[in-house]
């Protein structure tokens, strides 16, 4: 069966740098969900779309951004990369928001 | 706020030992419960749910009951093997728009042959 799709699966940036990260749902979920998981803590939510648009926010700085495309996949930007930020980031995708959430492999990031 | 505690870890047991992984939860209304684990290195995988009080979720032999009364959803598995080895996290999705999960602290359990 398809699975949520994320890339790229590691990413090296420097501080200050920018950073874009992609997520693919699930054929025919229309739901997104972006966590943050540090180093041995818990998965933190950032933001999530229903329908290419945003339904809720978390604890996302405000030097991060995201959106959810036409083809539903969706884009998490970063900027002004802070040593902080390096962290596994998920995207999980359900169909619609009250069924169960599947996640992605995650993104590493790592600032240097 | 909505959240969700667990037993600190690691929990280190045997093999074919019995585990038990405490889950306790505050939330507004009737959130859905999840377990979810991660194994190193990988992704976070459902393991199993339950949406409404008194159910039992269960898969691969894990088990977990939605008890209201107590506020809690433990996990149990009657004989652990050594690839249950993972980080174990409990969830629920509350009753807010977007039905995002929050997420307990974690717990490593640690299955020695």
């Amino acid at each position: 069966a398809a699975g949520v799709i994320q890339s790229p699966r590691h990413l090296i940036k420097e501080k200050r740098e920018t950073a874009t990260l992609k997520c693919y749902p699930i054929p025919r979920h229309d739901t997104v969900y972006w966590y943050q998981q540090g180093p041995g803590q818990d998965p933190q939510f950032l933001i999530s779309f229903y329908e290419k648009m945003q339904s809720d926010k978390g604890s996302i700085p405000d030097r991060f951004s995201a959106q959810q495309f036409s083809d539903y996949h969706s884009e998490l930007n970063m900027s002004s990369l802070e040593l902080g930020d390096s962290a596994l980031y998920f995207c999980a995708s359900s169909a619609g928001t009250v069924y169960e959430q599947y996640f992605g492999p995650g993104t590493r990031l790592t600032v240097t | 706020g909505d959240s969700v505690t667990q037993m600190e870890g690691p929990v280190t047991l045997s093999e074919e030992a019995f585990l038990t992984i405490n889950c306790t939860y505050t939330a507004t209304g009737y959130p859905s419960l999840f377990w979810y684990v991660q194994y190193p290195g990988e992704g976070l995988q459902l393991l199993l749910k339950a949406t409404k009080a008194d159910d039992k979720g269960s898969n691969k032999g894990f088990e977990a009951t939605y008890r209201k009364e107590t506020t809690s959803f433990h996990l149990e598995k009657g004989s652990v093997q050594v690839s249950d080895s993972a980080v174990y996290f409990c969830a629920l999705s509350g009753m807010d728009s977007s039905y995002k999960l929050i997420f307990g602290s974690g717990t490593r359990l640690l299955v020695r042959p």
